[in-house]
């Protein structure tokens, strides 16, 4: 079963633009990590926060997380055209051997 | 360095076929996980191996799902008497030790006709 879901289920921007994303999960966590979908095929690794950080950053992608809300954001600024993709939160659920999966975003970035 | 692979990359098969699906992690990583991922849904655990044995099994969905990684390097997840439920893309993952990011092969699509 997935563990939360993202917000929005689709967006759509254009070029230059910044991008929110939001994730809620339901269990206590030791990291959420974010990775990015294209074409429904391979997960590419994006960032990952401990539980005990509340913000971090990794180019243009900044991503925050409220463990007393049990949510996370991902924000990518000046967004570009191949930026498009599915944009999945992961959780670890308390455990360090499986992920828990969002619903996904999935993001257009129209030139 | 090279990634996870994974192969085939396409399966099509009829119901009742029995599949394999075979996923080689990236080289020294201990730890090795697959997933299932249904169309518009985010991936969901199967199976994780820690070295050559399969740590939690929880997530294979029934009986007719099993997984080996037999020397402790390359998986195959086994699927007998295959349904159409059965169709999704699989995805195999990797990661130096079960604290590790884990990193994603490109999957097998498995459609069952």
């Amino acid at each position: 079963s997935q563990q939360g879901e993202e917000d929005p289920q689709a967006l759509s921007i254009q070029e230059g633009e910044n991008a929110t994303m939001n994730c809620s999960y339901k269990t206590s966590i030791n990291n959420l990590q974010w990775y990015r979908q294209n074409s429904g095929r391979g997960l590419v690794h994006l960032i990952l926060i401990r539980s005990n950080e509340r913000e971090k950053h990794s180019g243009r992608l900044r991503v925050t997380l409220d463990t007393s809300k049990k949510s996370s954001s991902l924000l990518i600024t000046a967004s570009r055209a191949a930026d498009t993709a599915s944009y999945f939160c992961a959780t670890d659920g308390g455990a360090t051997n499986k992920l828990i999966f969002g619903t996904g975003t999935l993001l257009a970035v129209q030139p | 360095g090279a990634g996870v692979s994974q192969t085939p990359s396409n399966k099509v098969t009829e119901k009742g076929k029995y599949v394999e699906l075979r996923c080689d992690p990236i080289s020294g990583h201990t730890a090795l996980y697959w997933y299932r991922q249904s169309l518009g849904q985010g991936p969901e655990f199967l199976i994780y191996f820690q070295g050559t044995g399969a740590a939690d099994d929880s997530g294979l969905p029934n009986d007719r799902f099993f997984a080996v990684r037999p020397e402790g390097s390359v998986s195959t997840l086994k699927i007998q008497r295959t349904e159409r439920g059965d169709s999704a893309v699989y995805l195999c993952a990797s990661s130096l030790t079960s604290k590790d990011t884990q990193y994603f092969g490109p999957g097998t699509r498995l459609t069952v006709l």
